[in-house]
């Protein structure tokens, strides 16, 4: 185990259901992070949170909403989802923020979202 | 434009035969590049990170390679494992900001008995 949770590991909604995914993080660490996993497609940044505040948004739409309340849990809320949202939702955290740093990042099992 | 690009896009191969997965990338200014390897219906777990001024990087059985000057990078696995069957995604950090990472689409390999 990496030290990342995340529930559930599968959801399946309609387009008109409000849901949540939580993760939460055992490490001690202060960034976190939303990914999205299509197949045969690159990992999509969504999100990212670094001390509880956001610094990055990657033209995300709105019918995703994150909350970060504090640096061990981050949450994704869904509403009004399409079909083409079905994917794997990854999320990460790492001691701090990445890029010049080498700082590893460390990912739960990912939510299996599937929008009907 | 930054780019990861991996080949190939996905191999088979008998288990306790060596194999070697490739990663070109064009993202500049280069800061680390790392190899994750992603069991189905799981996260990535990582395996190697290597800087600039890396050209090698073993974890056991997984050895990472990299060249700066033509951006490339490999991995070789030897004596493979029914439990090396998975995805391997190469990743690049650039310098320019925090959380600038460019994801390559990975290389599924499946190793048989």
């Amino acid at each position: 185990e990496t030290g990342v949770t995340q529930t559930p590991r599968h959801l399946v909604m309609g387009m008109t259901n409000k849901k949540s995914l939580k993760c939460e993080q055992h490490l001690g660490h202060n960034a976190m992070y939303w990914y999205k996993q299509s197949a045969k497609k690159p990992l999509e940044l969504m999100f990212v949170y670094n001390f509880k505040e956001q610094t990055e948004n990657n033209s995300v739409p709105s019918r995703f909403s994150p909350e970060c309340p504090n640096s061990s849990h981050l949450f994704l809320h869904l509403h009004t989802l399409q079909p083409e949202d079905s994917a794997l939702y990854l999320c990460a955290s790492s001691q701090a923020l990445t890029g010049g740093a080498a700082y590893e990042q460390y990912f739960g099992p990912g939510t299996r979202l599937t929008v009907t | 434009k930054n780019q990861v690009e991996q080949s190939p896009q996905s191999l088979i191969i008998l288990e306790g035969k060596n194999c070697t997965l490739q990663c070109n990338y064009t993202v500049s200014p280069f800061s680390n590049l790392r190899w994750y390897k992603q069991d189905t219906g799981r996260g990535p777990v990582s395996l190697t990170i290597m800087t600039f001024s890396e050209n090698t990087k073993s974890n056991g059985r997984y050895t990472a390679t990299l060249d700066a000057d033509t951006k490339q990078s490999s991995l070789h696995i030897t004596a493979s494992q029914l439990s090396d069957s998975a995805s391997y995604i190469c990743v690049v950090s650039d310098q320019t900001g925090a959380n600038n990472l460019f994801f390559g689409t990975g290389t599924r390999l499946t190793v048989i008995p």
